[in-house]
């Protein structure tokens, strides 16, 4: 399975600040995703994001308050905009590789805002 | 829609014992795949074992076994011979296209004591 990297790994922020993810792949891979957990839930899909087209988002999620970029195959972020205490969470990128059914994760960054 | 549940908030196994942990799911699809994703506490979110619903044989990997039953909707995941690395939270997931998000249940907390 490919390797995946996030940064940063954990930060805290002020609130009405922004945050960007960065996550990082060793190889090609044309669907990636970002998932939020919030404390003690389940993951929920933020968005899906494509290369070369515009990131597709879940209901509830919007591009003003969650940007995503994917400049290319192995790389996508996600900027946590005007952030406030709800958005403390893990955020995880993950990515399925070519026509396979299994989704792989990144190791997560744990947001705290004060 | 497509759900996820996992009914055991909590579960705990003394070493080198068995446990199962339960999931239920609904959808629609015909063709759908199903997955157990581990959690520990460094946040990272493991593939532990995945099934291809067309396929009537429960899936292996090592310790780790499922109970697939497609009529009942039922997944349940057994880990044999426990191990204390093993403690972390478990969660069953749902996808239909490797396109697309994965559906993922609550969660269930899994403690191996020595």
């Amino acid at each position: 399975s490919a390797v995946i990297s996030q940064k940063p790994s954990r930060d805290i922020c002020q609130r009405g600040t922004s945050l960007t993810i960065q996550c990082q792949v060793d190889s090609q891979v044309t669907m990636m995703f970002w998932y939020r957990q919030q404390p003690g839930q389940s993951l929920t899909l933020i968005a899906t994001a494509n290369q070369g087209s515009e990131a597709t988002y879940e209901s509830g999620f919007v591009i003003d308050k969650f940007p995503i970029s994917r400049p290319n195959l192995t790389f996508s972020t996600l900027t946590v905009s005007n952030m406030s205490p709800e958005d403390s969470s893990i955020y995880l990128c993950s990515l399925a590789p070519e026509r396979t059914d299994t989704q792989y994760f990144g190791p997560g960054t744990r947001l705290t805002v004060l | 829609a497509q759900t996820v549940t996992q009914s055991q908030p909590e579960m705990s196994v003394q070493e080198a014992e068995t446990v199962t942990l339960s999931c239920t799911y609904d959808t629609s699809e015909n063709n759908y795949y199903l997955f157990w994703y581990k959690q520990p506490p460094s946040r990272q979110m493991i593939l532990v074992i995945r099934q291809e619903a067309y396929k009537q044989q429960n899936a292996t990997e090592n310790r780790f076994s499922v109970n697939f039953q497609k009529a009942a909707k039922s997944f349940s995941l057994k880990i044999s011979d426990s191990q204390l690395g093993d403690t972390a939270m478990y969660f069953c997931a749902l996808g239909v296209e490797w396109t697309d998000k994965l559906i993922f249940g609550t969660g269930t907390r899994l403690q191996v004591f020595p």
